[in-house]
């Protein structure tokens, strides 16, 4: 069955580096998303992507955060200048086969540590 | 805002027992779906139903969605060990700039005893 994948599935790095967070999302899909869920909280909604760019983000993904697909199959979420409070788990999401309103399938995440 | 907001927060239940759920929301929805999360893992899709569908079935679950209470309940019947999980709803806005991303409650933690 096809499926959502994520790469890597820890990231550790140092507070004011760049992360880049990579996921694949089902191949036939059209739209891309990202969440994250802080640790004991929420999932949150960071970013949807169709047709190759962003179609919304929320009050979280500011100008630190960007994505790309830079090919046909990869989507990358990127951080440019990490700080303590983007630890978190991170999830990829695609959905389309029925349009944006079908079923989000989930990747298994990348758990960010920022020391 | 305070969007899909599950209850009981917690629940614990006896192997072969029911376990419901119950999600509340606040705005107009396209779908609300339902998902399961075992501790520290990813987020799997476990139920799609959509605003004009008031009862969907799959397998052991059941969901049923009441527009006018802005409501919907999860329904685990005959429940196993393998239940225990955090399980989440999460609904799609329905609004002229979405783009069916999806917000999501607090989550309801189920323990199931063998």
């Amino acid at each position: 069955e096809p499926e959502v994948t994520q790469t890597p599935s820890h990231q550790v790095t140092q507070m004011g580096q760049e992360v880049i967070l990579r996921c694949v999302p089902i191949s036939n899909h059209l739209y891309f998303y990202w969440y994250r869920q802080i640790l004991g909280q929420k999932v949150e909604f960071l970013v949807s992507f169709y047709n190759n760019e962003i179609s919304e983000k929320s009050e979280i993904f500011d100008d630190q955060f960007s994505v790309e697909r830079p090919d046909g199959s990869n989507f990358t979420l990127k951080i440019r200048s990490t700080k303590l409070e983007d630890s978190a788990m991170y999830f990829c999401a695609s959905s389309g086969g029925g349009g944006m309103y079908d079923e989000q399938f989930f990747g298994p995440g990348t758990r960010l540590t920022v020391l | 805002s305070q969007q899909g907001e599950e209850d009981p927060q917690a629940l614990s239940i006896q192997e072969g027992e029911n376990a419901t759920m119950n999600c509340s929301y606040k705005t107009s929805i396209n779908n609300l779906q339902w998902y399961r999360q075992n501790s520290g893992r990813g987020l799997v899709h476990l139920i799609l139903i959509r605003s004009n569908e008031r009862e969907k079935h799959s397998g052991r679950l059941r969901v049923t969605l009441d527009t006018s209470k802005k409501s919907s309940s999860l329904l685990i019947t005959a429940s196993r060990a393998a239940d225990t999980a955090s399980y989440f709803c999460a609904t799609a806005w329905n609004y002229g700039g979405s783009q069916g991303n999806l917000i999501f409650g607090k989550g309801t933690k189920l323990s199931v005893k063998p």
